[in-house]
């Protein structure tokens, strides 16, 4: 059964720095989702993609964050720098219709020191 | 915007106990409903979903949900639990006229005693 796939599975970096998260969405799915879940909190949502632009954005997801498809199977998210409140799981998922279910990653845990 | 609300946290139940976790919406419009389930160590799963039709939805495992539109409420069941049951389950709504984001709850966190 087709799944999506994060890398890494566990991130470590310092303030400041810059991380790119990388998600294989599932292969015939059109729509490309971040979440993250901060610790101890709710699973939030942070932007949507389609058609190679961003769809939709939380408010958490601001200048220092960016997605990109840089080819036709992976879908990145790169904090520029990093601050300690980004320390969470983030989420890739993906869906073939906009308001099916969506398809989760196993996650990258990030802690930023 | 849309919000959801889990009134359970935690749950701690013993094995054939009957289950039901309790799952609010806040939303005027038409929605899209769905619990996942997230076992230790692993990603998020669908366990069922509604989108419309028969508001009692089955999904994998022996779980049920049931859409009570005028509680914007839809609660998870189980007859029945198993201890690999023990998970954390998530409420989630989306809907057509806020675009595909799903909302989720704060999860709640289920153990299955042996």
């Amino acid at each position: 059964e087709p799944e999506v796939t994060q890398t890494p599975s566990h991130q470590v970096t310092q303030m400041g720095q810059e991380v790119i998260l990388r998600c294989v969405p599932i292969s015939n799915h059109l729509y490309f989702y971040w979440y993250r879940q901060i610790l101890g909190q709710k699973v939030e949502f942070l932007v949507s993609f389609y058609n190679n632009e961003i769809s939709e954005k939380s408010e958490i997801f601001d200048d220092q964050f960016s997605v990109e498809r840089p080819d036709g199977s992976n879908f990145t998210l790169k904090i520029r720098s990093t601050k300690l409140e980004d320390s969470a799981m983030y989420f890739c998922a993906s869906n073939q219709i906009a308001s099916g279910e969506q398809f989760f990653g196993p996650g990258t845990r990030l802690t930023v020191l | 915007a849309q919000s959801v609300s889990q009134h359970n946290h935690h749950v701690i139940l013993s094995e054939a106990a009957s289950l039901e976790l309790g799952c609010n919406y806040s939303y005027g419009g038409t929605v899209n409903l769905f619990w996942y389930v997230q076992y230790p160590g692993q990603h998020l799963q669908l366990l069922l979903k509604y989108f419309s039709g028969d508001p009692l939805v089955k999904g994998i495992k022996g779980f049920e949900a049931e859409f009570i539109k005028s509680k914007f409420s839809f609660n998870l069941r189980k007859p029945s639990v198993q201890w690999s049951d023990t998970a954390e389950y998530f409420c989630a709504v989306n809907s057509n006229n806020a675009g595909n984001m799903l909302t989720f709850g704060g999860g709640t966190r289920l153990m299955v005693k042996p």
